[in-house]
């Protein structure tokens, strides 16, 4: 299947300090990109719509001036968690919709730790 | 977006075939069902897609019956490996705002 990778696995940052993760579509263009977040035993939650060119479109209840998207190219989007809280600890996990088909394929996730 | 009911969680032994199903009884004419397999600390893995009917590749099969109310994924003979949570998710892939919203899915325990 489609590759998509995400950067890095894992981080640990501290309380008021912002964090980026990327998100790349490795072997396809992806002009659409989605951002999750998963608690633990939990199932995942969409963010926002990530488009290439454009302003992210952000779920109701997520902050978009907290939670940055930046899709810049046809391969990368990128997540930046800007003054981080010990309650933004979570898994993000990207994926990308893949032309022909309109297949979406998930990354690996990026765990966030914030102390 | 329709929505989409699933067992919380399965439990199986090895080498047998299990069957999970979903339901999803508003299903829009042009959604397409597709099953997704997350392990922890994972992002989810594509295993299947379909519109109707009957649907096979490598790893699972997909049963779609006429009304497209609800759909059946199959796993043949599972591992200890298929041991993970299995989401079934419906969607318009033509609309330009088409995005996947997950539901509980279905947490499948596979014994030896």
């Amino acid at each position: 299947g489609a590759v998509v990778s995400q950067h890095p696995s894992w981080v640990i940052c501290k309380s008021g300090t912002s964090v980026k993760i990327e998100c790349r579509s490795l072997d396809f263009q992806a002009t659409t990109m989605f951002w999750y977040r998963q608690f633990p035993k939990q199932s995942l939650m969409l963010m926002a719509t990530s488009n290439e060119g454009s302003k992210a479109t952000y779920e109701q209840g997520v902050e978009k001036d907290k939670f940055l998207i930046n899709h810049a190219s046809l391969t990368l989007s990128t997540l930046t968690v800007t003054s981080a809280h010990p309650e933004d600890s979570s898994f993000y996990i990207c994926s990308a919709l893949r032309n022909p088909g309109n297949t979406i394929y998930f990354g690996e996730g990026s765990w966030l730790t914030v102390v | 977006l329709a929505k989409t009911t699933q067992p919380i969680s399965m439990d199986s032994y090895e080498g047998q075939e299990v069957n999970i199903t979903c339901s999803h009884n508003n299903i829009a004419t042009n959604d397409y069902i597709t099953w997704y397999q997350q392990f922890p600390s994972q992002g989810p893995r594509f295993i299947i897609q379909g519109y109707k009917t009957k649907v096979t590749n490598e790893v699972a099969s997909l049963f779609i019956p006429a009304d497209r109310k609800s759909s059946t994924l199959s796993l043949p003979r599972v591992s200890l490996s298929d041991t993970a949570v299995y989401y079934c998710l419906v969607g318009d892939k033509g609309d330009s705002s088409y995005k996947l919203i997950f539901g509980s899915g279905t947490r499948l325990l596979v014994r030896p």
